[in-house]
């Protein structure tokens, strides 16, 4: 069974910080990796995806991946009150039509 | 874009009734997926396709059936609601061809209410 875990927080970070997030996975066949942010009552969102080891930037956020640890984290800089979501972690597989695997998501509070 | 549309953001339907819950994407993807989100549980696979009319039992299939008829549509069927199914319901598709899994692009969702 390919699991994919994170702490469900409530994670509490103050406005301007930065927020880290993280996430393992069972699977060491795992190619790729996702980040979604669900604020409440609204769908996932796709912020971030990563395929290969090291970091990926995209504005304020950066993806890190590490293969041999089977980790995943993403970084927020200067976070925001508007980045206060829940943020779900997800991994796939070697295969197009392979379904992913989500973990139950980190609860982010930014406190402004 | 990628659009992934939803039929109803909420629905309310009585115990038994049958319910069809419609999934649309316009970005030619190969997969789409129906999960279920509710409190402290997470996203849970009900069904998926990767073509027409192909699907895959997800994780909790029990009560549910879905039908693909065309490449852009994709179909939950609850054949007779209960109310333990009263969830938010979503729909996602992705990109099917290739050697990893690609993103999955999500809908609105549907607030599905079982009375």
């Amino acid at each position: 069974q390919k699991e994919v875990e994170q702490n469900s927080g409530p994670l509490s970070v103050p406005e301007g910080a930065i927020a880290s997030l993280n996430c393992t996975y069972s699977d060491r066949g795992s190619q790729s990796f996702f980040w979604y942010r669900q604020y409440s009552g609204k769908s996932p969102e796709l912020i971030m995806f990563i395929y290969s080891n090291g970091d990926k930037e995209d504005g304020r956020f950066t993806a890190q991946l590490n293969k041999a640890s089977q980790y995943v984290s993403l970084l927020i800089r200067d976070s925001q009150p508007s980045d206060s979501a829940t943020y779900l972690c997800a991994a796939g597989g070697n295969f197009g039509n392979e379904k992913l695997t989500f973990g139950t998501g980190t609860r982010l509070t930014i406190i402004p | 874009d990628v659009k992934v549309t939803q039929s109803s953001r909420y629905l309310v339907k009585r115990t038994g009734e049958k319910v069809f819950l419609e999934c649309v994407q316009d970005m030619d993807h190969e997969n789409m997926f129906w999960y279920r989100q509710d409190p402290g549980l997470g996203l849970r696979l009900i069904y998926f396709s990767y073509d027409v009319k192909m699907k895959e039992k997800g994780d909790i299939p029990e009560g549910y059936s879905v039908s693909r008829e065309k490449k852009e549509r994709f179909s939950l069927i609850l054949e007779s609601a209960s109310t333990n199914q009263t969830s938010m319901y979503l729909c996602a598709s992705s990109w099917g061809l290739g050697t990893i899994s690609y993103e999955q692009y999500f809908g609105p969702g549907t607030r599905l209410t079982v009375t």
